[in-house]
């Protein structure tokens, strides 16, 4: 069965950074794009950021283009999200997300985990 | 940035009633649309995607609709752990968005 387990979640100060790691188990890893999606306390869905099945291209929300960087290490079947310059806007739970289609940019989210979150707070 | 707008943002209804939620694109996006379960306190369940396609193991009371700029995701039959939010998300362009959301409750 496909897992997905977040970690690295935490409470830190604005301007602040913090790494999540996401590890995954139970289907071939390196053939999926995989994403990082937000929801801030009781509301919606945000989209945050993909990278191919290869880590070759990656792609992000405008709202943290240039402070989170995505990347994946397939010989490890984890994906990360390097955060910098965090800011209160930032708070939310993060979920990791695999790609429903192998070897496809994006279609949608078939395996999600259960989330880690992130406070951001002077 | 594409946008997605879901309408009721909540609604009640009776077990076994049929319920009918609607989400539109600020622009064409073909099929490119799915639609996912959020139950509270859980992660986000697919349920539909390519508009109409069930995903695997999906009860067959579920089924979305649509094309183009209008999209209708249904439950036939509302049971009582049908109890959720429900969001459509569009994958025609990046940045993927989301629509806003709607919450079902039995009444």
């Amino acid at each position: 069965e496909a897992q997905l387990v977040e970690s690295g979640g935490g409470v830190l100060q604005p301007g602040g950074s913090l790494r999540l790691s996401c590890a995954a188990s139970g289907f071939t890893f390196h053939d999926y794009t995989m994403h990082w999606v937000r929801q801030l306390p009781g509301k919606g869905l945000e989209w945050v950021s993909l990278v191919n099945w290869d880590g070759s291209s990656t792609f992000y929300a405008d709202s943290v283009k240039g402070r989170f960087t995505v990347s994946r290490d397939n010989s490890k079947n984890s994906l990360y999200l390097q955060m910098n310059s965090l800011k209160t806007d930032d708070s939310a739970l993060y979920y990791c997300a695999k790609d429903l289609m192998a070897r496809t940019y994006y279609y949608g989210m078939d395996v999600w985990g259960q989330g880690t979150t992130v406070t951001v707070s002077s | 940035d594409i946008q997605m707008t879901q309408s009721p943002s909540s609604l009640s209804a009776s077990v076994g009633d049929r319920v009918t939620i609607t989400c539109q694109a600020s622009q064409d996006i073909a099929h490119y649309l799915n639609w996912y379960q959020q139950k509270p306190g859980k992660a986000p369940k697919l349920l539909v995607y390519d508009a109409s396609t069930l995903q695997i193991g999906v009860p067959s009371r579920f089924s979305g609709s649509g094309s183009g700029t209008d999209f209708t995701f249904t439950i036939n039959s509302l049971q009582p752990e049908d109890v959720a939010t429900y969001y459509c998300q569009q994958y025609d362009h990046l940045p993927l968005t989301f629509g806003g959301g709607t919450k079902v409750e039995i009444k």
